[in-house]
């Protein structure tokens, strides 16, 4: 079975600064990865997936993420924190239903990003 | 273009009532998920339609939760009787059928009491 491993629970930066959210993964075949940010009181939003191809992934709202098979990680970074980037940012790992067209995804238990102005 | 919307926002029971969550998903969406996100914790998948088609429905708890898409639209979430470990935000999503972003809606968010 798939999993996901967000190994830090609440990161601070300072608004300017980089940031990079770690994650890891375990799932037997080749992974689609995902990340997602929750802000208080919303349902999810995409930033960027992986499915295939070129190991770095540009996603919204500046937000870039590198496919590392031999680490089994997919780390987020941005370059620059704004404080509107405050939320909370999921890992998750897609496997696909046989047949179904659709696929299963086991999110990590994410990571709060704070902000200091 | 609308996004998936659920109702009601928040909801607070007793222990041993029961609750209903309703989610609409986006027009065409083929695909319907239902999640529980525990306080501190990712999304869990309870159950995934395809129409009005169950495709799993491995990690729902069936001897107090159920769920229905009649029509292959909209779709409830029932649970009878809630547990205080029930108290957890419920998030729909919908997907294009055979593609692969799912949109979530705002959740609900239920306390057990």
């Amino acid at each position: 079975a798939q999993s996901v491993t967000q190994p830090d629970i609440h990161i601070t930066v300072s608004e300017g600064a980089s940031l990079e959210l770690r994650c890891n993964y375990s799932y037997g075949a080749t992974p689609y990865l995902f990340w997602y940010v929750q802000s208080p009181g919303q349902g999810l939003q995409l930033l960027l997936k992986y499915f295939s191809g070129d190991t770095l992934v540009q996603g919204i709202k500046g937000f870039e993420a590198e496919f590392k098979r031999s680490q089994s990680s997919f780390n987020l970074r941005k370059p620059s924190v704004h404080w509107s980037d405050a939320a909370e940012y999921f890992c998750a790992v897609g496997s696909p239903y046989s047949g179904a067209g659709s696929y299963q995804l086991t999110f990590g238990k994410g990571t709060k990003l704070s902000v200091i102005p | 273009e609308a996004g998936v919307a659920q109702s009601p926002r928040y909801k607070i029971i007793e222990k041993r009532q029961s609750v209903a969550f309703w989610c609409n998903p986006i027009s065409g969406h083929a695909t319907l998920y239902w999640y529980q996100q525990i306080l501190g914790q990712g999304p869990k998948l309870l159950i995934q339609f395809q129409n009005n088609g169950v495709v799993d429905d491995s990690q729902l708890p069936k001897d107090r939760f159920s769920a229905e898409r009649l029509k292959g639209v909209d779709s409830t979430l029932k649970i009878q009787p809630a547990k205080l470990e029930d108290s957890a935000v419920y998030l729909c999503a919908s997907s294009l059928e055979a593609e692969y972003e799912q949109y979530f809606g705002p959740g609900t968010r239920l306390t057990v009491t």
